[in-house]
């Protein structure tokens, strides 16, 4: 298995609902990333995750909410989010979290707050 | 700190000829340098790197990349680009020796090739 597979690929949620992003990936990979990509912009680093502790948090808003249960699975809860928290959410693994190791991406949580 | 700069957003191009992505890169430590290709509504797919040795490097679908330390670029070329190369290209780079892997992006080239 070579994929990083995120769920769901569509979410519309109102600014006072609460929801998860999943992602998982079962090649072994000690780090794990979540990034924010709005539209016609790079994605942004916004968690990073390495051996299941949280080593990076970009200062990102309380309102994301990362959980690492165990190597395999990466989720992102949201709570009381805003209209311009609306963006594609990508999941990234790397085989160990050094640099040079390339990420594997997932293909994207593409979330809308009305 | 390290910072990527892709100065073509677009690169409009004809099937079958050569194509260059620019990007050129600041850092105040050693990196190492990527290239990733997003295709629409997709994530990110690994395209090539560099992290030592040779220069050049080359991925299985025809693109080359050039490392030149001295003009701090890493410039992606394809002698003859096809419809199917249409998508956005992001290079990359990462820190050597950094305690995690963290990975600053360019702001992205859209390789747009017409028929």
């Amino acid at each position: 298995d070579t994929e990083v597979t995120q769920t769901p690929k569509h979410l519309v949620m109102g600014m006072t609902n609460k929801k998860s992003l999943k992602c998982e990936q079962h090649m072994g990979h000690r780090a794990m990333y979540w990034y924010k990509q709005k539209a016609k912009k790079p994605p942004e680093l916004m968690f990073v995750y390495s051996y299941e502790k949280l080593s990076i948090n970009e200062s990102v808003p309380s309102r994301f909410s990362p959980e690492c249960p165990n190597s395999s699975l990466l989720n992102l809860h949201l709570h009381a989010l805003q209209p311009e928290d609306s963006a594609l959410y990508l999941c990234a693994s790397s085989q160990t979290g050094q640099g040079g190791d390339g990420y594997t991406f997932g293909s994207g949580t593409r979330l809308t707050v009305v | 700190a390290q910072s990527v700069t892709q100065l073509d957003s677009q690169v409009p191009v004809f099937e079958e000829a050569p194509v260059e992505l620019r990007c050129n890169y600041s850092s105040s430590v050693s990196v190492y340098l990527f290239w990733y290709v997003q295709y629409p509504n997709q994530g990110l797919q690994l395209l090539l790197k560099y992290l030592s040795g040779s220069t050049l490097v080359e991925s299985i679908n025809g693109f080359e990349a050039e490392f030149n330390k001295s003009q701090t670029s890493f410039h992606l070329r394809k002698p003859s680009v096809h419809i199917s190369d249409t998508a956005e290209y992001f290079c990359a780079v990462s820190p050597l020796g950094g305690a995690t892997n963290k990975l600053i992006f360019g702001t992205g080239t859209l390789l747009a090739v017409q028929p």
